[in-house]
Parts: C-alpha cells; sequence; structure tokens
C-alpha cells in the first residue's frame, strides 16, 4: 500500500449504530487530519493529530470522537449520528516543519457516510 | 474567519480549450495550493505555492501567486477529458497552526469531446 488508505470507503448506518472509520497512511508523515466533505460546501477540517497528539478541534459534535494510536494509523469513531453527518469523509496527513512552516497535505481516497 | 472565494463555481469547456479559474480572500496567506478531485477520490496535490509573484508549472497547469497574497490563479491549456473534476484551491494563513487549511468551494470542470 501506497499513499493514504481509508476503509471502509462507503458505509452506510443507523443513527443508533456505533462504528469507525480507519485511516493509514505510508509516507511517513507526522501529522494526520480528518475532514468532512458535504455539497456545495468547502473542505471542513474536523480534528488535527500532530506528533499523535490532537492539536485543533473545530468545534465538532461528541457525537465524532477521533484516535491516533501512533503516527501512521486514525481513526474517526461514530456513535448516535444524525442524518445531516451524511457526507464524504476525507483523511490526510502531512510533514511538520521543526523550524516552522507547511508541507503540503496528502489525502485518503475517503469514506463515503450515509446515516438513515 | 478566513474564507476563500473560488471561482467560477462551474465550467463547461470544448476539448482543447484552456481554462482558467481563481481565489480570492480578504485575509493574507503565505501558501496557495491547488488541488485535484476526481468522483469518489480524495483530492490530489496539483500545485504549490510559496512565495508571492510566484508562477509555477505542471505539465499543461500554471498557477500563481498574487502579489498582494490575497489571490491566485489556476490556468490550463488545451484541455484533454481527463481534465474532469472539481479543482480546489486552498491556503494557509499566517500564524495558522499546521491544520489551518482553508479551502475554497471548488469549481467543477466539464470537457467536452
Amino acid at each position: 500500500e501506497t499513499g493514504v488508505t481509508q476503509t471502509p470507503r462507503h458505509l452506510v448506518m443507523g443513527m443508533t449504530n456505533k462504528k469507525s472509520l480507519k485511516c493509514e497512511q505510508h509516507l511517513g508523515h507526522n501529522a494526520m487530519y480528518w475532514y468532512k466533505q458535504s455539497a456545495k460546501k468547502p473542505l471542513e477540517l474536523m480534528f488535527v493529530y500532530s506528533l499523535e497528539e490532537r492539536v485543533e478541534n473545530n468545534s465538532v459534535p461528541s457525537r465524532f470522537s477521533p484516535e491516533c494510536p501512533n503516527s501512521s494509523h486514525l481513526f474517526l469513531h461514530l456513535h448516535t449520528l444524525q442524518p445531516e453527518d451524511s457526507a464524504l469523509y476525507l483523511c490526510a496527513s502531512s510533514q511538520l516543519l521543526l523550524a516552522g512552516g507547511y508541507n503540503e497535505q496528502f489525502f485518503g481516497p475517503g469514506t463515503r457516510l450515509t446515516v438513515l | 474567519g478566513q474564507q476563500l472565494n473560488q471561482s467560477p463555481q462551474s465550467m463547461f469547456i470544448q476539448e482543447g480549450e484552456d481554462v482558467s479559474m481563481n481565489c480570492t480572500s480578504s485575509s493574507i496567506f503565505n501558501t496557495w495550493l491547488w488541488y485535484k478531485q476526481d468522483p469518489g477520490e480524495g483530492p490530489v496535490l496539483l500545485i504549490a505555492l510559496y512565495k508571492a509573484g510566484e508562477l509555477t508549472s505542471n505539465g499543461r497547469l500554471t498557477a500563481q501567486f498574487g502579489i498582494t497574497r490575497k489571490d491566485s490563479f489556476l490556468n490550463i491549456s488545451a484541455s484533454i477529458p481527463s481534465d474532469v473534476g472539481i479543482y480546489f484551491c486552498a491556503g494557509v494563513g499566517y500564524g495558522g497552526s499546521q491544520g489551518n487549511l482553508i479551502f475554497g468551494k471548488g469549481t467543477k470542470l466539464s470537457v467536452k469531446p
């Protein structure tokens, strides 16, 4: 596997279900991100993990719970979601520069989530 | 908060035509990125711009970082059917965290053979 992979690619769940999305990066990066992509809206940053610590949470509802067990893996645990949470969930990774500055984010293919 | 205005929202062009799209902001950015997203896939980075005035090419694609640091454009020359997709601009602002990547709403490109 190369790049950033995400599983599953498609997920349909009921509002009372608990599910998890998985992301794995094979690029040796030390920062990982979750984004939500809804129709006709810009990509929304949900969570940022840098060196396995969460550094940013853009006021995401608690029904979304991220987990970053190591620098290569990122999970998004889902519980009691609402139909409006249906969207494409994208994972990305990048390499932080210790001296400051930004390295490009590389995206996975996404998980298409439908909440019934 | 910081926002990017990307235009046009969509384009329908004939194969072989040139394409131009742009992003503007009321805020200054220190990095501009252009991504392309194919249906069912995640965005793929096309071009990254790091300095005001920088002009960078990637094959038939050319992008520029505006002198004011508040805008960027992407040009595609001699379009082909595989150019179809959604193109996103993204910017990183001054003082932002590593995760502070702001995206435009995208330009959907359709190419008629």
